[in-house]
């Protein structure tokens, strides 16, 4: 089976400019959830979708938006973008308690 | 809610000396316990998790980590470490019981990492 893959790898964008990041999950996997990795902060949960439903939502400001299409597959949108934004962004797959993580979308805000 | 510690931010070893990572968690529900590791420019990878049964999980790669309930506790060992296994480890809990029918994965918390150096 293929893995995870994300869309695009790397971005750069300037501040006020929205971003949508595509993950495409193992074929079969209905649950995705979205991960925002930060020198700083680490790795910090954003949204779980499981069968277009949105699950579980971390704590981040409603500029971070996603949604899930009837293929499985994910988007996630973050609008008015800020310095703070810049960072790697994870989305995993799951089934059956087992979750497998995309190589990441590098975003970059100047 | 839920926590992950990893107790070490940085742990460097010599090559084919044992290594152990420790984390610990806090939880007020029972949990899945997992370890990812993360090679530099690359994604997670699952390395070993624990859902149920036997509190000792290993992996195929010489990893192996216990559950120990009453400590709270998910530290991730090797006997003999090599230089390929240099990279950043991520400890990380989710809750179980959450959705029913054990398809989904639910929000995993993660640990801030311990970041393994092997040295020749």
């Amino acid at each position: 089976k293929a893995g995870v893959t994300q869309t695009p790898r790397y971005l750069i964008k300037t501040r006020g400019q929205q971003v949508t990041l595509s993950c495409s999950p193992i074929s079969g996997h209905r649950s995705v959830s979205w991960y925002q990795q930060t020198p700083g902060q680490g790795l910090q949960f954003l949204f779980e979708y499981f069968s277009e439903t949105q699950r579980n939502k971390g704590n981040f400001p409603g500029r971070f938006s996603g949604r899930q299409f009837s293929n499985s597959r994910s988007e996630m949108n973050v609008s008015t973008l800020e310095l703070g934004d810049s960072a790697l962004y994870l989305c995993a797959s799951s089934s059956g308690g087992r979750g497998f993580f995309g190589p990441g979308t590098r975003l970059t805000v100047l | 809610a839920q926590s992950v510690t990893q107790l070490d931010s940085q742990v460097p070893v010599f090559e084919e000396a044992p290594v152990e990572l420790r984390c610990n968690y806090s939880s007020s529900v029972s949990v899945y316990l997992f370890w990812y590791v993360q090679y530099p420019n690359q994604g997670l990878q699952l390395l070993l998790k624990y859902l149920s049964g036997s509190t000792l999980v290993e992996s195929i790669n010489g990893f192996e980590a216990e559950f120990n309930k009453s400590q709270t506790s998910f530290h991730l060992r090797k006997p003999s470490v090599h230089i390929s296994d240099t990279a950043e480890y991520f400890c990380a809990v989710s809750d179980r019981g959450y959705y029913a029918g054990g398809t989904s994965y639910g929000k995993l918390t993660f640990g801030q990492g311990t970041i393994l150096t092997v040295h020749p």
